[in-house]
């Protein structure tokens, strides 16, 4: 009964590094979400993606990649990390849009230093 | 630009009275809330959600109201309890977009 799993929990990176967040999902849901979360502030959604092979940008795309070739993955890449993308992500999965709520993993708190 | 203000940073409530929490918005377009539960190193979980069709919905504790003339919705929970204390997102959206818009939250204490 995993249901959204994100990895790493953590992670610290140098300025300039890049990484992939896993994001994976055991639910058949064809929607999926990337958010970040800044301290004190809500979640601002990043990518999303309807189904596999259809991807598109959110509020804050910049600085980011998505990729969605099953329905099951979709992983976040950070090409050139920056000190602003320093941050706690989490990824989300809906079974059919607005109209079935989010499913969200516990989160990868990342840090660029 | 924040479409969805939620005020009150923090709120404690004593168990067994009621927690109220309250959330603004400026989109006129949004015609779908929800309110997420946040524990600390958690994923929010999905509370109770509302339409803009209804002003009130109900999940055993927990109702929430929706006044579309004033951009106002509230989280009422009755009676607290102790496993309620987290933090408290308020999200909408205008379902065709398939994006969710976050309020900043609210941490609600709820002491013996």
């Amino acid at each position: 009964n995993a249901g959204v799993t994100q990895t790493p929990k953590f992670r610290i990176l140098k300025i300039g590094q890049s990484m992939t967040l896993q994001c994976a999902q055991d639910m058949n849901h064809n929607y999926m979400y990337w958010y970040r979360q800044d301290p004190g502030m809500g979640l601002k959604l990043i990518y999303y993606s309807v189904g596999a092979g259809i991807t598109d940008k959110g509020e804050v795309p910049n600085g980011y990649n998505v990729s969605r070739s099953t329905t099951e993955d979709f992983p976040l890449r950070l090409e050139l990390a920056a000190p602003s993308q320093t941050s706690v992500y989490f990824c989300a999965s809906s079974s059919d849009g607005l109209n079935q709520p989010q499913h969200f993993g516990d989160g990868t708190r990342l840090s660029i230093l | 630009d924040q479409q969805v203000k939620q005020n009150s940073p923090s709120l404690s409530v004593q168990e067994g009275r009621i927690s109220i929490l309250n959330c603004d918005y400026t989109n006129s377009m949004f015609d779908y809330f929800l309110w997420y539960k946040k524990y600390p190193a958690e994923g929010p979980t999905f509370l109770i959600s509302i339409s803009s069709i209804k002003d009130k919905n109900e999940d055993g504790r927990f109702t929430v109201f929706l006044n579309k003339s004033a951009k106002h919705l509230s989280l009422h929970i009755v009676p607290s309890q102790p496993g309620d204390s987290a933090v408290y997102f308020c999200a909408a959206s205008v379902v065709v977009t398939d994006k969710l818009i976050f309020g900043t939250g609210t941490r609600l204490q709820v002491f013996p």
